[in-house]
């Protein structure tokens, strides 16, 4: 199986400042990467696609990047509605393995 | 508007099977795979499987094999994750969520989560 691991698995920030959270995968994947937010008691919520793609409606905020075995997922400003839990997802190759998650809290 | 439905919560004692069900409305059925992904209290995401609504062929993590039954009806556009030999370990919320194709793209619609609880 493909493992994905996120860092930071936890991170505070400020309302403004700008977030990276990075993803590897210990084999490459290509661009098959996607990212999701999760707030408490919701279902996650795809915010990237093919590493790169922003889902239709995600605010231009977010952004990814990265292929192979390594990717990024940047907010540029952090709004108050940012703050949950983010995973990666790959999808190059089954089982479609999820990182562990970085949960990202207010300063 | 496009939506996935699961049915209500259950609690099952341990050594038993559950079955969840995930009714789809406002898109074409058959034009997108449906996946299983559960989240153990306070734990991540985890990928069981995926089903073609489709043809009905399915893969399943190799760690649910022998376990997890995923089938669909498109008669009512529904699909059911059926898992046996229940634990304690299986304590969880279980999504159902769709992809366009069975690789690359992510899932983009979700249903709201079921919640098994295994106890004695």
């Amino acid at each position: 199986d493909i493992q994905l691991t996120q860092s930071p698995s936890f991170l505070s920030a400020s309302v403004g400042d700008r977030v990276t959270i990075t993803c590897r995968a210990s084999q490459g994947i290509s661009s098959y990467l996607a990212w999701y937010q999760q707030k408490p008691g919701k279902a996650p919520k795809l915010l990237i696609y093919a590493a790169s793609t922003l889902q239709s409606g995600v605010p231009s905020r977010f952004s990814g990047s990265g292929s192979g075995t390594e990717f990024t997922l940047t907010i540029s400003s952090l709004q108050p509605e940012d703050f949950a839990t983010y995973y990666c997802q790959q999808l190059n190759s089954y089982p479609f393995t999820f990182g562990g998650g970085t949960k990202v809290e207010i300063k | 508007q496009v939506q996935l439905v699961q049915s209500g919560a259950e609690v099952k004692k341990p050594g038993a099977s559950v079955k969840v069900s995930c009714k789809a409305s406002g898109y074409t059925f058959t034009s997108y795979y449906m996946h299983w992904v559960r989240q153990a209290p306070g734990q991540g995401l985890e990928w069981m499987g995926i089903i073609n609504p489709s043809g009905g062929s399915t893969s399943y993590a190799q760690k649910f094999q022998g376990r997890v039954t995923m089938t669909r009806d498109t008669s009512t556009s529904t699909v059911y994750m059926e898992l046996s030999s229940l634990r304690s370990e299986d304590t969880a919320v279980y999504y159902c969520a769709r992809s366009p194709e069975a690789y690359y793209y992510g899932m983009d619609v979700w249903g709201q989560g079921t919640t098994v609880t295994v106890s004695s």
